[in-house]
């Protein structure tokens, strides 16, 4: 069964790069990665869908990218409003949604 | 705008049953499958169930495979989780998601969620 591994915590200064990484056997397979962002308290939402596109409302700081096993989420400077949990989303073997286990982002 | 209100969360205890509900608007409700996911306290998102656009197929985590049933009405656009035998790991918020086609896809719109604690 796969397994999608992401680091706990980014920290990064307001107007810095953050990078978020997720990897997987999953994202090898031709399975899309995608990326959700929870804000405290809030329902998530889709931020990159299909490894590097953008929902209309999502601002273009936000993008995405696909290596191999490893799909990275990149904010380009970062703002304070961007703190929030990051989850990743791919399919396991099964072809059931599996999501990362998260990062949360801090933005100080 | 696309909207998605879940309801029926409470307090049940461990062995009980609970109906979760999610009432859509903004979209036509019958051409788009639907899911549940949940996130217990302090923890990360755990996909639940999925059912089609059309009702035929479900799917369904294997942690809940034989106790859990999610069904759709399209004539209220109201989708539903009937929780039974729930145990204390239940406990959680349930979220409703809408995927963006009939199929099983991914989750493009997601609801505030309603809050299920199992305790006795």
């Amino acid at each position: 069964s796969y397994e999608l591994t992401q680091p706990p915590s980014v920290s990064v200064s307001p107007g810095q790069t953050a990078r978020i990484t997720c990897s997987g056997d999953a994202l090898a397979k031709k399975k899309y990665g995608y990326w959700y962002q929870q804000k405290s308290g809030q329902a998530p939402v889709l931020v990159i869908y299909e490894d590097n596109k953008r929902p209309s409302g999502i601002p273009e700081r936000f993008s995405g990218a696909i290596s191999g096993t490893m799909a990275t989420l990149t904010i380009s400077g970062a703002q304070v409003e961007d703190e929030a949990d990051y989850y990743c989303y791919s399919k396991d073997s099964s072809e059931n949604p599996l999501f990362g286990g998260g990062t949360k982002l801090t933005v100080l | 705008q696309v909207q998605l209100v879940e309801s029926g969360g409470g307090v049940v205890q461990p062995g009980g049953s609970l109906r979760l509900s999610c009432i859509a608007s903004g979209f036509t409700f019958s051409n788009y499958g639907m899911h549940w996911v949940r996130q217990a306290p302090g923890k990360g998102l755990e996909w639940v169930a999925f059912i089609r656009f059309d009702g035929i197929n479900e799917y369904y985590a294997d942690s809940v495979e034989g106790r859990f049933t999610i069904s759709r009405d399209d004539s209220t656009n109201t989708l539903y989780l009937q929780m039974n035998s729930v145990r204390a790991e239940d406990t959680a918020v349930y979220y409703c998601a809408k995927a963006p086609s009939g199929g099983f896809d991914y989750m493009d719109v997601w609801g505030r969620g309603t809050t299920v604690t199992v305790s006795s």
